[in-house]
């Protein structure tokens, strides 16, 4: 099993330019995230899909858009990037049972994102 | 305001040394917690849960102070290989929901030989 993969590894983009990030896990997991994380900061949550079909916004939403494609991939797209948005990428995903206790949340190996 | 905070370090500790980090959470309603270890330029992983009756993994003990708001993770006879980041994570939601996970900013270990 490969886990959670993500491309690209590595992206430069120039501020304005839009591209989609890529997830997608191997697990049957049924709920999967996108995070930021930047120097000095914690891991922040941009959205999750807690399940097909569904995607709620995190922390930090704003510039972003994702899309649930099926239960194996999640999407994250800059419609016009920022260097704001310059940050490490990480996709994650994790079994959900509403009514069970914490399951791990697996992470990808992360996209690094320069935005000039 | 949702917060964790952790010392950031860095821990630069001799092989064989006992190390105890910090975490204080500011949100009395948090339901879970966790410590992930990320490596340099690596995605986090889950290290271990911290019960309020606390827990141990080997040379690792967690922790849990729900009056204090306040999580501690103790390595004991460090190694090289647990040279990391150590996050401390608190889960806002009941049950399986991971929607509010509040990650600390991290701890760096760096253990000599």
């Amino acid at each position: 099993n490969a886990g959670v993969t993500q491309t690209p590894k590595f992206q430069v983009l120039k501020t304005g330019q839009s591209m989609t990030l890529q997830c997608a896990q191997d697990m049957n997991h049924n709920s999967m995230y996108w995070y930021r994380q930047d120097p000095g900061m914690g891991l922040r949550l941009i959205y999750y899909s807690a399940s097909e079909g569904t995607t709620d916004k995190g922390e930090v939403p704003n510039g972003y858009n994702v899309s649930r494609l099926n239960k194996r991939e999640f999407s994250l797209r800059l419609e016009s990037a920022a260097p704001s948005q310059t940050s490490v990428y990480f996709c994650a995903s994790s079994h959900y049972d509403p009514f069970g206790s914490y399951n791990e949340q697996f992470f990808g190996p992360g996209t690094r994102l320069t935005v000039l | 305001r949702k917060e964790v905070e952790q010392d950031p370090g860095p821990f630069n500790v001799p092989e064989g040394a006992t190390v105890a980090f910090n975490c204080t959470y500011s949100n009395s309603a948090s339901q879970s917690f966790f410590w992930y270890r990320q490596d340099c330029r690596k995605e986090p992983k889950l290290l271990m849960s911290v019960y309020s009756s606390g827990n141990e993994d080997g040379r690792f003990t967690a922790q849990l102070n729900r009056a204090s708001q306040y999580i501690s993770l103790l390595i004991r006879d460090s190694k090289l290989s647990d040279s990391a980041t150590y996050l401390c994570v608190v889960n806002l939601d009941y049950g399986g929901s991971q929607g509010n996970l509040i990650f600390g900013k991290g701890t760096k270990l760096s253990v000599k030989p």
